[in-house]
């Protein structure tokens, strides 16, 4: 199986703060990378998908990028909507997910 | 618009089997995955399996294979996935997701269901 890093696992930010989120995965296998956002008592909510593409609906200062094993979700300019935990998920064949540990962003 | 609603919070016996379900409305069922994810208190997302309904294709996550049946009723639009031979380990919040395949059988899980708290105790 393919295991998922993240780095940093927790971050202190301000508004308006450029925060990037790294995501690692063990092994290449595909550029299926996926990121989440989850608040507290909330089913998670797809940010990114394959990488770099930005849901429909999804504020613009939200990006991603990356491929192979090393991926990067960057907020530009954060809102206090942002304070949240982050997830990366990796698909490697089908129907075969992995997700990273999480980052928590919350506010300094 | 799209929507996953999933069944009310149980509470189960250790040994014991809990079968939840996920009813769709607003796509068409047979032309996505549906998956399941599950939480437990204070713990990070943990990816358990799923289903092409279209295919009765299943694969589940290592952790869980033998003990996570995932199923679908076309008639009704509905998921179920059933973990059986409960342990307090298992109390979590159980998540469905709707997975939009990709090629290469990547894809994305864009709808989600509200989450069911499921609570192993004697």
């Amino acid at each position: 199986d393919i295991q998922m890093t993240q780095s940093p696992s927790s971050l202190s930010a301000s508004v308006g703060d450029r925060v990037n989120i790294t995501c690692r995965a063990s092994q290449s296998s595909s550029s299926y990378l996926n990121w989440y956002q989850q608040k507290p008592g909330k089913a998670p909510k797809l940010l990114i998908y394959a990488a770099s593409n930005l849901r429909s609906g999804v504020p613009s200062r939200f990006s991603g990028s990356g491929s192979g094993t090393d991926f990067t979700l960057t907020i530009s300019g954060l809102q206090p909507d942002d304070f949240a935990t982050y997830y990366c998920q990796q698909s490697y064949g089908t129907l075969l997910f992995t997700f990273g540990p999480g980052t928590k962003v919350d506010i300094k | 618009q799209v929507q996953l609603v999933q069944s009310g919070p149980e509470v189960k016996k250790p040994g014991s089997s809990v079968k939840v379900s996920c009813k769709t409305s607003g796509g068409t069922f047979n032309n996505y995955a549906i998956t399941w994810v599950r939480q437990a208190p204070g713990q990070v997302l943990e990816w358990m399996g799923g289903i092409i309904p279209v295919f009765g294709t299943t694969n589940y996550a290592q952790n869980f294979q033998g003990r996570v049946t995932i199923t679908t009723d076309e008639s009704t639009n509905t998921a179920y996935m059933e973990l059986s031979s409960l342990r307090s380990e298992d109390t979590a919040v159980y998540y469905c997701a709707r997975l939009a395949l990709a090629a290469a059988g990547g894809g994305y899980f864009d709808y989600w269901g509200q989450g069911m708290l499921v609570t192993v105790s004697s």
